[in-house]
């Protein structure tokens, strides 16, 4: 089936920093969409990203749509605490998720 | 709005026993998904209705998982008899599907197998 490669697996990093994460995949797909997951919860969709090459942001999150259709990217400016968690990549082929990329904070 | 509502939160059962899990979705949400997150790892869907039909049930392991829908709201996922290797996380999605991939979550139903 397709597999999505969620880059990097974790991260631990000083409140305060930007943070960049990505996803890849050997498939073409229609819709990027990213999801965050606190501990307990269920994911929450952060950013849906619709058309190659869109570059869109919710407040200090941005995503991109890559040209090619095979990746993309979240990047998070100034870290806060409430950052913290699992974040998923989304496509629309069955609504497959990534592995996630764990966000840590340290203190 | 309310949002998925999912019971119960937390299950522990012995191997070989059956479990069940109800979800609500959002009100006029026809698009129901089951998914599967064993720790460590991302959601993985199970089974996919559109209203009270399958759309998608291709990953559900259907010697021991049974799900419905049957009139097209509630859902019930089944697992009968469980194996250690169930314990997981067992999500419950809704979606208008106005928008491909716009899912809405409960918190969840976790099941220990021991």
């Amino acid at each position: 089936g397709q597999q999505l490669n969620q880059s990097p697996q974790s991260m631990f990093i000083q409140e305060g920093e930007d943070v960049s994460m990505n996803c890849t995949s050997s498939s073409i797909f229609n819709t990027w969409l990213w999801y965050k997951q606190d501990p307990g919860e269920g994911p929450v969709l952060l950013i849906a990203l619709y058309k190659a090459g869109e570059l869109t942001s919710n407040g200090r999150l941005t995503a991109q749509f890559g040209i090619t259709r095979k990746d993309s990217f979240l990047n998070i400016s100034a870290s806060i605490p409430s950052d913290v968690g699992i974040y998923f990549c989304v496509t629309d082929d069955k609504i497959i998720f990534g592995k996630g990329t764990r966000l840590h904070i340290l203190p | 709005e309310a949002g998925v509502a999912q019971s119960p939160r937390y299950k522990i059962i012995e191997k070989r026993q059956s479990v069940a899990f109800w979800c609500n979705p959002i009100s006029g949400h026809a698009t129901l998904y089951w998914y599967q997150q064993i720790l460590g790892q991302g959601p993985k869907l199970l089974i996919q209705f559109q209203n009270n039909g399958v759309v998608d049930d291709s990953q559900l392991p259907k010697d021991r998982f049974s799900a419905e829908r049957l009139k097209g709201v509630d859902s019930t996922l089944k697992i009968q008899p469980a194996k250690l290797e169930d314990s997981a996380v067992y999500l419950c999605a809704s979606s208008a599907g106005q928008k491909q991939g716009e899912l809405f979550f409960g918190e969840g139903s976790r099941l220990t197998v021991l």
